[in-house]
């Protein structure tokens, strides 16, 4: 019965490869988000959808792609992987747009490039 | 909103001890502020939030004040336990995007 999921939970790979990483959540909620936590554990929001609609696209490289086939996941897709591209990226989902509603984190998917 | 600052960094208190840690923000018009806890190795998750329309909210040992007229808000824990020792991020929400700022976070080590 897990909330929001993520796969794979660690991810290593080389510089230049092009990897993705899959979320789910079964809660029913409409908004999902990608967010980057770095060594120094700051965690900056990259990308949102809602209703399979991007609605916040952080300044992030265009190497990093992310695409929802449907409202319950949300996937993504970096091309060319660059060792400070090193970090656990967080898959979250909310009822919907609205503030109030709190964002459930998956477990992380760890990603280390060498 | 921007721009969140987040302090102290680091944090240590005995176990019984109050812990207190602030947050201050720049966008008049945010109006949403939460506060998440992730223990070491796992996810960050939602330990309390406050409204702009609330000055103050306390849920048992946790507890939040708001200043709006001085964009700052504070998470409260009363007679802390080592299982509260974790990083604690606030967060807030501006009145004119969807995204949710965090602060660098703080790490909480209550000591036995």
């Amino acid at each position: 019965d897990t909330a929001v999921s993520q796969t794979p939970k660690y991810l290593v790979t080389q510089m230049g490869n092009d990897k993705s990483i899959k979320c789910e959540q079964n809660l029913g909620h409409d908004t999902m988000y990608w967010y980057k936590q770095d060594s120094k554990k700051f965690l900056k929001i990259m990308f949102s959808y809602n209703n399979k609609e991007l609605i916040i696209n952080e300044t992030v490289p265009n190497r990093f792609s992310p695409k929802s086939p449907d409202k319950a996941h949300l996937n993504l897709h970096i091309n060319s992987l660059e060792l400070g591209d090193s970090a656990v990226y967080f898959c979250a989902s909310s009822q919907d747009t609205r503030p109030s509603y709190e964002q459930y984190f998956g477990p992380g998917t760890r990603l280390t490039v060498t | 909103g921007e721009n969140v600052e987040q302090h102290p960094s680091t944090l240590s208190v005995q176990e019984g001890d109050s812990a207190v840690i602030k947050c201050t923000y720049s966008d008049s018009a945010s109006n949403y502020f939460p506060w998440y806890k992730q223990e070491l190795g796992k996810r960050p998750q939602l330990i309390i939030d406050i409204r702009s329309n609330v000055g103050e909210k306390k849920d048992q040992r946790i507890a939040v004040t708001l200043n709006k007229t001085a964009k700052h808000f504070s998470l409260h824990i009363t007679e802390t336990q080592p299982e509260d020792s974790a990083v604690y991020f606030c967060a807030e929400r501006g009145g004119s995007n969807y995204k949710l700022t965090f602060g660098k976070g703080t790490l909480l080590t209550v000591n036995p």
